[in-house]
């Protein structure tokens, strides 16, 4: 079945640095990519998801770039702000249903 | 921004005894979700449903029940609760406009513990 892997259960940084969440996925067609967040006692909410036309989806600072040749997607920031800290899951759509699948989330803890 | 509520937002049950969850959306959306988060697992899909009347087991469906008796609320039941439930449950509405262009808005959650 259909499936996606997040490696890092928890990523620490200091402030400033670049952010990257890993996010592959397994699937028998091409399905959409998302990312959500999650703050602290929040719901989840979108953070960005991929384009038809292999455009780069950007919201925030965040960016992802799905690559289908490698089966990714992977969460990128160019330096990372407090505000940030959060919970991250990357998601896949199921074959013509509108479900998704979640990772397992990975946690991203930024400190001064 | 869409409008997904849940209630109760906190619930103490009793092993065996009957919960009610359930969740309303004014956002006139078709599809509707339920989940449950735990640590280590994610977000799982319990039920989602397609419109009114109807209902779709996910991917960890045992145990659970849903119903969707209209447009705007989708309910999920654990008629005899047991303490492997006690999670956090959350309700989403989508928006299909596109299919498998699905954004999800979710609700705020519930906390359920079951002694």
């Amino acid at each position: 079945g259909d499936s996606v892997t997040q490696t890092e259960g928890l990523v620490t940084l200091t402030e400033g640095l670049p952010v990257m969440l890993n996010c592959t996925y397994q699937s028998t067609y091409s399905p959409f990519l998302f990312w959500y967040v999650q703050h602290l006692n929040e719901a989840p909410k979108l953070l960005l998801k991929s384009f038809t036309d292999n455009k780069r989806p950007e919201h925030q600072g965040f960016h992802a770039t799905l690559h289908k040749s490698s089966s990714s997607f992977h969460l990128q920031k160019s330096s990372a702000q407090l505000s940030d800290s959060a919970l991250y899951y990357c998601a896949s759509t199921g074959a013509n249903t509108g479900k998704l699948t979640f990772g397992h989330g990975t946690i991203l803890r930024v400190h001064p | 921004e869409a409008a997904v509520t849940q209630s109760p937002r906190n619930k103490v049950a009793v092993t065996g005894g009957k919960v009610t969850l359930s969740c309303n959306q004014t956002n006139n959306h078709n599809n509707m979700y339920w989940y449950r988060q735990d640590t280590g697992h994610g977000l799982r899909l319990i039920h989602y449903s397609y419109g009114a009347g109807s209902t779709e087991k996910g991917d960890i469906p045992d145990g659970y029940k849903a119903s969707r008796p209209s447009q705007e609320n989708f309910s999920l039941i654990l008629e005899l609760a047991t303490p492997s439930q006690t999670s956090v449950y959350f309700c989403a509405s989508g928006d299909a406009g596109t299919i498998n262009q699905d954004t999800q808005y979710f609700g705020p959650g519930t906390r359920l513990l079951v002694l």
